[in-house]
């Protein structure tokens, strides 16, 4: 079965400092991966989204991530934390594609925290 | 212009009482889904629809009971609502016209649902 693992429930960085969040996913066939971001009593926001071809993927915001196929990982990362990206981010797998729609299996979550 | 707009935001409830959500997205879409978040912040498929037909349906009671008037709109009807429905329920539109799944959702500000 599809599965998203985000290992880090909490991250805290100080402001301007650089960021990674991981996620490793189980899909059998070439996944279709997604970071999303929500923001406290948001709904969720799409920052990148990986489907084929180049594997460092740039999203909004700054973010970008990359797809490593042996490893089965898609992290994201931001060079310069602002405070504004405090929130909680989820990684997704696009499984099961039945009639036009997409199940999105989604990870735990990473909830960030930005000090000042 | 809200893509994709639930309502009500919150919904206070005591248990055993019938409520719905309201969800429409002005995409044009062909695809909407529910998911539900619980209080660890995981988020699961409940429902899709494509062009108001069922083709996802996941492990739910049933007294969850979707419904498609039209394409733009897929509302969520709860029976009976027990204390373990509390959750933040989103809304989600797609569009996947290649049938290849590599387009993103579209959330919805979300439903807190509290029950009594």
């Amino acid at each position: 079965a599809q599965s998203v693992t985000q290992p880090d429930i909490h991250i805290t960085v100080s402001e301007g400092a650089s960021l990674e969040l991981r996620c490793n996913y189980s899909y059998g066939a070439t996944p279709y991966l997604f970071w999303y971001v929500q923001s406290p009593g948001q709904g969720l926001q799409l920052l990148l989204k990986y489907f084929s071809g180049d594997t460092l993927v740039q999203g909004i915001k700054g973010f970008e991530a990359e797809f490593k196929r042996s490893q089965s990982s898609f992290n994201l990362r931001k060079p310069s934390v602002h405070w504004s990206d405090a929130a909680e981010y989820f990684c997704a797998v696009g499984a099961i594609r039945i009639q036009g729609a997409q199940k999105l299996v989604f990870g735990q979550g990473t909830r960030l925290t930005i000090n000042p | 212009d809200t893509a994709v707009s639930q309502t009500p935001k919150y919904l206070v409830t005591q248990m055993g009482n019938d409520k719905s959500i309201k969800c429409e997205q002005n995409l044009g879409h062909d695809t909407m889904y529910w998911y539900k978040q619980d209080s660890k912040k995981f988020l699961k498929i409940m429902f899709s629809y494509n062009n108001k037909e069922l083709i996802i349906n996941e492990t739910v009671p049933n007294r969850f009971s979707p419904k498609s008037p039209d394409k733009a709109h897929l509302n969520l009807h709860i029976n009976s609502l027990e204390l373990g429905d509390s959750a933040v329920y989103f809304c989600a539109s797609s569009q996947d016209p290649m049938g290849l799944a590599n387009t993103e959702a579209f959330f919805g500000q979300g439903t807190r649902l509290t029950v009594v």
